[in-house]
């Protein structure tokens, strides 16, 4: 069966560090792979998707970025933390190429910058 | 571009009574539509989905949704609420055209009252 695993769960970083925040999917191949951030009021925001090794694609302009350097291996990071980029991301999966299907989630990572 | 608006952001009703939740959606045909339900600091978990066919779909614990096409709606709903319902539920979007993206909404609270 697959799974997904994302790490850590809560961070606390200071303004201005640099962050990096991974997850990883198992007992699949190819699949579509998705950070979203979930901040109050604002629901759950698409930041990146990516169909395929080092192909991202960015739907918000913002402070981070998103590289996937394995096929299963999908990291957030950013190069100086701001504090509007306090919240909660969550990682997703979906079979490639198959809209009909649902997005499988990661159990989140809590962030808070201060 | 898909898009999709839950008007609701939050809802309380007691145990026991029925709850309706609201989605709109923007989308030029039939659009893959979906509910989640997100427990509190928890990942997202599928209640249904939607692609085609029977209009009326059947989910986990006990939801079911209605695709309105005239109304570019995809209620959800449950005849009899309990309290372990409460919780934050998205309602999100994918197109055929777009088999990449999948759109969430801002999400609706709902709270129980025993």
């Amino acid at each position: 069966s697959q799974t997904i695993h994302q790490w850590p769960a809560t961070l606390v970083q200071p303004v201005g560090s640099p962050l990096s925040l991974e997850c990883t999917v198992e007992g699949t191949s190819n699949p579509n792979l998705y950070w979203y951030r979930q901040a109050a009021g604002r629901g759950l925001q698409l930041l990146f998707y990516s169909v395929g090794i080092g192909q991202i694609s960015s739907e918000v302009p913002q402070n981070l970025s998103a590289s996937r350097p394995q096929d299963r291996q999908f990291i957030l990071s950013s190069k100086k933390l701001l504090l509007s980029d306090s919240g909660f991301y969550l990682c997703a999966w979906r079979y490639l190429g198959r809209g009909n299907t649902e997005a499988f989630f990661g159990q989140g990572t809590r962030l808070t910058v201060v | 571009a898909q898009s999709v608006t839950q008007p609701d952001i939050h809802i309380t009703v007691s145990e026991g009574a029925s709850l309706e939740l609201r989605c709109n959606y923007s989308y030029g045909a039939t659009p893959y539509l979906f509910w989640y339900v997100q427990s509190p600091g928890q990942g997202l978990q599928l209640l249904l989905k939607y692609f085609s066919g029977d209009t009326l779909v059947q989910g986990i614990k006990g939801f079911e949704a209605e695709f309105k096409r005239s109304q570019s709606s995809f209620n959800l709903r449950k005849p009899s609420v309990h309290w372990s319902d409460a919780a934050e539920y998205f309602c999100a979007v994918g197109a055929p055209t777009d088999t990449d993206k999948l759109i969430f909404g801002t999400g609706t609270r709902l709270q129980v009252f025993p």
